[in-house]
C-alpha cells in the first residue's frame, strides 16, 4: 500500500461548489503539506502543518482552507471553487532526519499521487 | 521573484550521452538542496540530496556552490528511463518550506 494516499484522484466540479481533497499517510510523519502544480508555474505551497495543532499559510493560501484531523490526515478545502483553481494538487509529508556528510538535518518530502481538479 | 531558477529545456539527448542541468537559488539562507524527478502526470520523487561536498549516486552526480548559489545535476550514460522532468529544490532558512524550480524536461531518445 502507498505511504501517502489522496482522494479523490480526479474531480470535475462547477464554479461555486465546495470541494474537499483528502490526504492520509502511514509514514508516521508529523509534517504535512499541500501544493498545487500548474503548467509553467511549478509546485507552489498552499498550506503546511508541523503537527496536529499547527497550521501555516504557504505561498498561495487565498481561496483555500485546511484541517489537520489527526497526525495521519490533512484535508484541503475549496469553499467556493473557481476556474483558476483548476490544477494538479499534491499532498506531501516529511520528518527531519540526519543525512549526508556532517550529518546535516534534512527534510525530505514524500508526495502523494496527486488529485487532478477541474473547475468548470 | 522566483527563488529557484532552472532551464526549462527540453533537453533531447541520445542514449548514452552525458547531460547536465543547472539551477540557481536566490535565498542565501537556504540550508538544504535536492533534486527531485517527476514523471509525466506523476508525483515528484526524491532523486538525491545535494551537499556542499558534492555527492554521487551511480550515474548521477550533484554539486552545490554556495558562493555562487548554484546547483547542478550531471547524468552520465543516459538511459531511456531517465526521461522525466527534473526539479531543483531549495529549502527556506529553517530547513523546511521547500521552494521548487519549474523543472527541466529531459527526453532520452534511442
Amino acid at each position: 500500500d502507498a505511504d501517502v494516499t489522496q482522494t479523490p484522484r480526479n474531480r470535475i466540479t462547477k464554479t461555486g461548489k465546495r470541494i474537499m481533497l483528502e490526504c492520509s499517510q502511514t509514514k508516521g510523519h508529523d509534517r504535512m503539506y499541500w501544493y498545487r502544480q500548474d503548467p509553467g508555474l511549478g509546485l507552489r505551497l498552499i498550506y503546511y502543518s508541523f503537527d496536529v495543532k499547527d497550521i501555516n499559510k504557504g505561498e498561495i493560501s487565498d481561496g483555500y482552507s485546511v484541517s489537520r484531523q489527526a497526525q495521519a490526515k490533512f484535508s484541503l478545502s475549496l469553499e467556493s471553487a473557481i476556474p483558476n483553481q483548476t490544477a494538479l494538487y499534491f499532498c506531501a509529508t516529511s520528518d527531519l532526519s540526519l543525512s549526508g556528510p556532517g550529518s546535516s538535518m534534512i527534510d525530505e518530502q514524500f508526495f502523494g499521487p496527486g488529485t487532478r481538479l477541474t473547475v468548470l | 521573484r522566483k527563488e529557484v531558477e532552472q532551464d526549462p529545456g527540453p533537453f533531447n539527448v541520445p542514449e548514452g550521452a552525458t547531460v547536465a542541468f543547472n539551477c540557481t537559488y536566490s535565498n542565501s539562507a537556504s540550508q538544504s538542496f535536492f533534486w527531485y524527478r517527476q514523471d509525466c502526470r506523476k508525483e515528484p520523487k526524491l532523486l538525491m540530496s545535494v551537499y556542499s561536498s558534492g555527492n554521487e549516486d551511480g550515474r548521477f552526480t550533484a554539486q552545490l556552490n554556495r558562493a555562487s548559489q548554484y546547483i547542478s545535476l550531471l547524468i552520465r550514460d543516459s538511459k531511456l528511463s531517465d526521461s522525466a522532468t527534473y526539479l531543483c529544490v531549495a529549502s527556506g532558512a529553517g530547513s523546511y518550506q521547500l521552494t521548487f524550480g519549474k523543472g527541466t524536461k529531459l527526453s532520452v531518445i534511442p
